[in-house]
């Protein structure tokens, strides 16, 4: 099926640890992005990315990088995680031509960080 | 800065309601609007897309409304059902096709059978 797939979709980090959320797409879409969602926060623009090679940073960047070398996958990496960064994650693209310009969603993950 | 503001922020209907939920948003030049659906502990699934020239979206039972000028929106939910319970969120995307995505906190619908 079509879409944005994230993995994983848990994970339980000690403080310090690094690791990287992966996040594909097969639909060809030049935009890709992630947000963290925050209970009373909402969802928050970490990074993003308009084609490969290409990022630049969101509302709330500190803690996380991007790259972005191919258009099908866009991964975040967290560097030294902190318990604030415990959080769900989602990754969305969407085209930037053509008929929709809908943002498509991938299912999340849910990272804890103790 | 693009705010978006959602009201209410929790709704409670029996079932067979019809039932408005209003979105609205400070900057109006705004590329185009979606509404998603997101169960609890899940993603976040696309209703209805609104670009900024249109006026409404229909899909089934939802019914989308765009005033660009007065930054509103309006999702039109009719003959409600226990399945429709869920968070629903707008979300307004900036002037361009490769426009930012700026999201309002939601609005907790439940409906009761």
């Amino acid at each position: 099926n079509a879409g944005v797939t994230q993995t994983p979709k848990f994970q339980v980090l000690k403080t310090g640890q690094s690791m990287t959320l992966q996040c594909a797409q097969d639909m060809n879409h030049e935009y890709m992005s992630w947000y963290r969602q925050d209970p009373g926060m909402g969802l928050r623009l970490i990074h993003y990315s308009v084609g490969a090679g290409i990022t630049d940073q969101g509302e709330v960047p500190n803690g996380y990088n991007v790259s972005r070398s191919t258009t099908e996958d866009f991964p975040l990496r967290l560097l030294s995680a902190a318990p604030s960064q415990t959080s769900v994650y989602f990754c969305a693209s969407s085209a930037t031509t053509g008929a929709f310009y809908g943002y498509t969603f991938g299912s999340g993950t849910r990272l804890t960080v103790v | 800065k693009q705010e978006v503001t959602q009201i209410p922020a929790a709704l409670s209907v029996p079932e067979g309601e019809n039932l408005v939920l209003n979105c609205s948003f400070t900057d109006s030049a705004i590329y185009n609007l979606q509404w998603f659906r997101q169960d609890p502990g899940k993603g976040l699934t696309s209703l209805l897309l609104i670009q900024s020239s249109q006026r409404e979206q229909t899909s089934g039972r939802l019914n989308a409304s765009l005033d660009k000028s007065s930054g509103r929106s309006t999702l039109y939910i009719a003959a409600s059902q226990p399945g429709d319970s869920a968070t629903y969120l707008c979300a307004v995307r900036g002037g361009t096709s490769y426009g930012k995505l700026t999201f309002g906190q939601g609005t907790i619908l439940t409906v009761h059978p």
